[in-house]
């Protein structure tokens, strides 16, 4: 199993410019999320999602889209990217997204906004 | 509490040292708390996932311990080695009022242990 995969692992962008950051898993999970890490504050979720076809946010949703159209894929979308979200990104996934199942992390995006 | 809270922030021990450090938590409507290990360069990993008031769980020569009626758990390193070097985080999946899935992390302990 490869696991949580993401990509790309290195993005720089020009403010305004739109991408969309790749994540997928092989383990059958239900549920899957977003997080950003930024120096002094933590992984932070943006979105998550409890199973194909639905999703909701987390604490710092805006900016950014998701959608979750098979189990094994959750791309999130930068609609128009700014200088804040500078940041890394991880995607996680875990079996049922309840509180006592752990999540597995992928490997990280490093995201530069200029 | 509201957040989940970790300290100290960072700690230098020397090789062979044990060492421990904080994670605090909302103490009401208690599931369960997560505790990862992140080293640099990798993505953070689950050490594990309490549950029980009083509870303690050992990987190696980690170990982690509960107290859900005061909020906080302790994690422990006995005899550290450099390869111990890393961020450890604990989350809550209630913190935000709901359990299902939303973790919300603390800001980490980063351990450094010198050869």
């Amino acid at each position: 199993n490869a696991g949580v995969t993401q990509t790309p692992k290195f993005q720089v962008l020009k403010t305004g410019q739109s991408m969309t950051l790749q994540c997928a898993q092989d383990m059958n999970h239900e549920y899957m999320s977003w997080y950003r890490q930024d120096p002094g504050m933590g992984l932070r979720l943006i979105h998550y999602s409890v199973g194909a076809g639905i999703t909701d946010q987390g604490e710092v949703p805006n900016g950014y889209n998701v959608s979750r159209s098979t189990t094994e894929d959750f791309p999130l979308r930068l609609l128009s990217a700014a200088p804040s979200q500078t940041s890394v990104y991880f995607c996680a996934s875990s079996r049922s997204g309840g509180p006592f199942s752990e999540q597995f992390f992928g490997p990280g995006t490093r995201l530069t906004v200029l | 509490i509201l957040n989940v809270e970790q300290s100290p922030q960072s700690l230098h021990v020397q090789e062979g040292d044990s060492t421990n450090f904080t994670c605090s938590f909302p103490s009401s409507n208690f599931y369960a708390l997560h505790w990862y290990r992140w080293e640099t360069a990798k993505s953070p990993e689950a050490l594990f996932v309490m549950t029980l008031n009083g509870d303690e769980k050992k990987k190696g020569r980690i170990s982690a311990t509960l107290n859900t009626k005061e909020g906080y758990s302790y994690l422990y390193i006995k005899g550290s080695q450099p390869e111990d070097s890393a961020t450890y985080l604990c989350a809550d999946p209630n913190a935000g009022g709901t359990s299902y899935g939303k973790l919300t992390f603390g800001q980490g302990t980063i351990l450094t242990v010198h050869p």
